[in-house]
C-alpha cells in the first residue's frame, strides 16, 4: 500500500530553468496539497487541489509558479526560471477528503537545490 | 504574521521520563490541531490530532492537551524513548479547511538514553 510518492528525491537546478515536481497521491485519494519548508522553517502551504480542478492557491507565489492535477497521472508543481530563493523542500500530501478530520499524508518531500 | 509559534527550537530529554512540548496560536478561527512528527530527510509524520470542542486526546504514549482560553496547547510523551527524537510540528486549520494547515517552526527533541 504505497505512500504518497514524490519525485524526484533531489532536484538541483540552475537559476533561470524550470523545475517540475511530481506527486502521485495515496491510493483512493483524491485530494492534492503542496506545501514547501525553508530552511530553519515550518512547511508553509502553497496550494490546494482536486482532479483537474484548483481549490485554493492562495499560498502560491504570483509568479513562476503553478501547479496542476490531470485527470490522469500525477500533480505536477512547476517552478519557472528559478532563483536562489526557491531552495527548499517541497512537500505533497494527499487526503481522501478536503473536509473532516482525516489528517494530511505527507511524501518525502522534494529538496530543490538552485545554483 | 506568524499564527502558529513553537517558542522552544529545541529540547532534550532523558530517556523514561516526559517530553512536553508547547504550541500557541492566535487565530480564535482554528479549531482542530495536529501533531507531526519529521525525521531529517522525510516527510511529516501524523502523531496525534485533538479537536476544539476537547480538551484532551490520548493515543498511547502521546497526549495532547488543549487550552482554548490561553489558545495553547501541548503534546506530552510518556515514557520517552531514543526514537522519538524528532522534530515535532504544531498545526491548525479552520473549519471547512482541514487541509489547509498552519505550522509553527518545530521544536527539535532530543531523548537522551
Amino acid at each position: 500500500n504505497a505512500g504518497v510518492m514524490q519525485n524526484p528525491r533531489h532536484l538541483v537546478r540552475r537559476r533561470g530553468q524550470e523545475a517540475r515536481l511530481r506527486c502521485s497521491p495515496m491510493k483512493g485519494h483524491s485530494h492534492v496539497y503542496w506545501y514547501r519548508q525553508l530552511p530553519e522553517e515550518g512547511l508553509k502551504f502553497m496550494v490546494y487541489l482536486q482532479k483537474e480542478n484548483i481549490i485554493d492557491e492562495s499560498g502560491m507565489p504570483k509568479e513562476r509558479f503553478s501547479a496542476e492535477f490531470p485527470k490522469e497521472g500525477p500533480s505536477i508543481l512547476r517552478i519557472q526560471q528559478v532563483v536562489r530563493g526557491d531552495s527548499a523542500a517541497y512537500f505533497c500530501a494527499s487526503s481522501p477528503l478536503g473536509l473532516g478530520d482525516s489528517p494530511l499524508h505527507f511524501g518525502n518531500g522534494t529538496r530543490l537545490t538552485v545554483t | 504574521d506568524q499564527q502558529v509559534k513553537q517558542n522552544s527550537p529545541s529540547l532534550s530529554v532523558q530517556e523514561g521520563r516526559i517530553s512536553i512540548l508547547n504550541c500557541d496560536y492566535t487565530n480564535s478561527m482554528f479549531d482542530y490541531f495536529l501533531w507531526y512528527k519529521k525525521y531529517p530527510a522525510e516527510g511529516p509524520t501524523f502523531l496525534i490530532s485533538i479537536s476544539s470542542i476537547k480538551d484532551k486526546n490520548e493515543d498511547g504514549r502521546f497526549t495532547v492537551f488543549l487550552n482554548k482560553s490561553a489558545k495553547h496547547l501541548s503534546l506530552h510523551i510518556v515514557p520517552s524513548q531514543p526514537g522519538d527524537s524528532a522534530v515535532y510540528f504544531c498545526a491548525a486549520s479552520a473549519s471547512g479547511n482541514t487541509g489547509k494547515l498552519i505550522f509553527g517552526q518545530g521544536t527539535t527533541l532530543q531523548v537522551k538514553p
